[in-house]
């Protein structure tokens, strides 16, 4: 099935530990974003890779690192989680000029 | 200071009423995005739009570049439209979202 692939669904991880969220997408797609979302707030977003091999930081990026691997895969990764960063995270893509978004199904994490 | 306002935040309709959902934008894009989000939390991408109309089924979606205004309709609604939908703009190299009208059509 095409879209976008994010994994893990749900995650529950201890202060202080680390993980990478991982996102892929096979339609060729040039441009890829992860965002947060938190209750009440609106999507906001914390890095973006408008073509392979660049990123560039949204509007929350603070303890987040980004890796653009290669065209379809886009992974975020928390080095030292904080419960501040508890939300659930959505990936996307889009083709710019050409389409809309294609969203993931969103992992939900808990940092306790 | 939101560069996006939706309105309204909250909307409860009855099953067949015509819908209206408001967004205004106080930056330059090159895109506007109307995006829903399922109760059980998937989004979708129900249209992008540059300029002028766009209709897919019972949507249709208006943007008027000059007033920086965009309108999301919903002819004869149904329970299952039920959702929250969110308009998102594109400018050169970000994008802002709104923070959503929750919807609820009541049989």
């Amino acid at each position: 099935n095409a879209g976008v692939t994010q994994t893990p669904k749900f995650q529950v991880l201890k202060t202080g530990q680390s993980m990478t969220l991982q996102c892929a997408q096979d339609m060729n797609h040039n441009s890829m974003y992860w965002y947060r979302q938190d209750p009440g707030m609106g999507l906001r977003l914390i890095y973006y890779s408008a073509s392979e091999g660049t990123t560039d930081k949204g509007e929350v990026p603070n303890g987040y690192n980004v890796s653009r691997l290669n065209k379809r895969e886009f992974s975020l990764r928390l080095e030292s989680a904080a419960p501040s960063q508890t939300s659930v995270y959505f990936c996307a893509s889009s083709e710019d000029g050409v389409g809309g978004y294609t969203f993931g199904s969103g992992t939900r994490l808990t940092v306790v | 200071k939101n560069e996006v306002e939706q309105s309204p935040q909250n909307l409860t309709a009855q099953e067949g009423e015509f819908i209206t959902i408001n967004c205004s934008y106080s930056v330059g894009i090159s895109a506007l995005h109307w995006l829903q989000q399922h109760p059980g939390g998937g989004i979708v991408s129900l249209f992008m739009l540059s300029s002028g109309k766009k209709k897919h089924g019972r949507l249709i979606a208006t943007i008027n570049i000059q007033e920086k205004h965009s309108s999301l309709h919903i002819t004869a609604s149904h329970p299952r439209d039920s959702a929250v939908y969110i308009c998102a703009v594109k400018t050169f190299n970000k994008f802002y979202f709104g923070s959503g009208t929750k919807l609820n059509v009541k049989p």
